[in-house]
C-alpha cells in the first residue's frame, strides 16, 4: 500500500524543538522530490519546506526559514523537519507529501499529519 | 511571491447541484495550479493537476479549466461526500501557495 506516515509530533514550549519524521512506504521514495505543508487551528493550509529527491536542495517558507531544516533519508525511505525555535504560531498539523513532476508537481500521497502544539 | 485568492469561502448547495470554485494568481502560474479535497482529520487529496487534467481514480463530476492567472473547479451533480473543504495550490515557483480554502456544505 503506498502511503506516507508522520510521527513525532507533541507539545513543546516556545523556544524548543522538535523532530518530524515522515516514513513512505509502497513507493520508490528515493525518486521524489517532497513536502511539508502545514494547517494551523481554523486555518488553511500553508506550504513549509521542499526538497528534492538527493537532498541537495531545498526550500522553505519566509515564515520558518532560518528555523526549520529539511531533510531525507532515501536508505531508510524517511523524510524529516527539524523544528528550532518554535513559536506559537508554529502550533498545526503537519503533512508530508510528495512531488510529483509529472504532473504538475502536485502532490498525489499525503500523510495524515503529525500535530505541533507550542505552548508553554 | 504569488498570492492565491479563492472565492468564495463558503458555499451551500444542495445533493444534485453544480458549484464552482474560483482561484486567482497574482501573476501568471501557466497551468501550475492543482486541486485538492480536504476533509478533517484526513490526508488531501488530489483532484485536479495542470489546471484541467483530472487525477486517476477521481470522479468525472469534478473538472478544472483555466490558464494564466484564473482557474475554476467545478463539481457538478454534487454527492453527498463532496461536501468537505477544498483547495487550490500553486506549483509554480516558491513558495508554493495555497489558496484559502472553501468550505462546501449543505443547504
Amino acid at each position: 500500500e503506498v502511503q506516507l506516515v508522520e510521527s513525532g509530533g507533541g507539545l513543546v514550549q516556545p523556544g524548543g524543538s522538535l523532530r518530524l519524521s515522515c516514513a513512505a512506504s509502497g513507493f520508490t521514495f528515493s525518486s521524489y522530490w517532497m513536502y511539508w505543508v502545514r494547517q494551523a487551528p481554523g486555518k488553511g493550509l500553508e506550504w513549509v519546506s521542499r526538497i528534492n529527491s538527493d537532498g541537495t536542495s531545498r526550500s522553505y517558507a519566509d515564515s520558518v526559514k532560518g528555523r526549520f531544516t529539511v531533510s531525507r533519508d532515501n536508505a531508510k525511505n524517511t523524510l524529516y523537519l527539524q523544528m528550532n525555535g518554535l513559536r506559537a504560531e508554529d502550533t498545526a498539523v503537519y503533512h508530508c507529501a510528495n512531488v510529483d513532476i509529472t504532473s504538475r508537481e502536485a502532490s498525489d500521497i499525503w500523510g495524515q499529519g503529525t500535530m505541533v502544539t507550542v505552548s508553554s | 511571491d504569488i498570492q492565491m485568492t479563492q472565492s468564495p469561502s463558503s458555499l451551500s448547495a444542495s445533493v444534485g447541484d453544480r458549484v464552482t470554485i474560483t482561484c486567482r494568481a497574482s501573476q501568471t502560474i501557466d497551468n501550475y495550479l492543482n486541486w485538492y479535497q480536504h476533509k478533517p482529520g484526513k490526508a488531501p487529496k488530489l483532484l485536479i493537476f495542470g489546471a484541467s487534467t483530472l487525477h486517476s481514480g477521481v470522479p468525472s463530476r469534478f473538472s478544472g479549466s483555466g490558464s494564466g492567472t484564473e482557474f475554476t473547479l467545478t463539481i457538478s451533480r454534487l454527492q453527498p461526500e463532496d461536501f468537505t473543504t477544498y483547495f487550490c495550490q500553486q506549483s509554480y515557483s516558491s513558495p508554493f501557495t495555497f489558496g484559502q480554502g472553501t468550505k462546501l456544505d449543505i443547504k
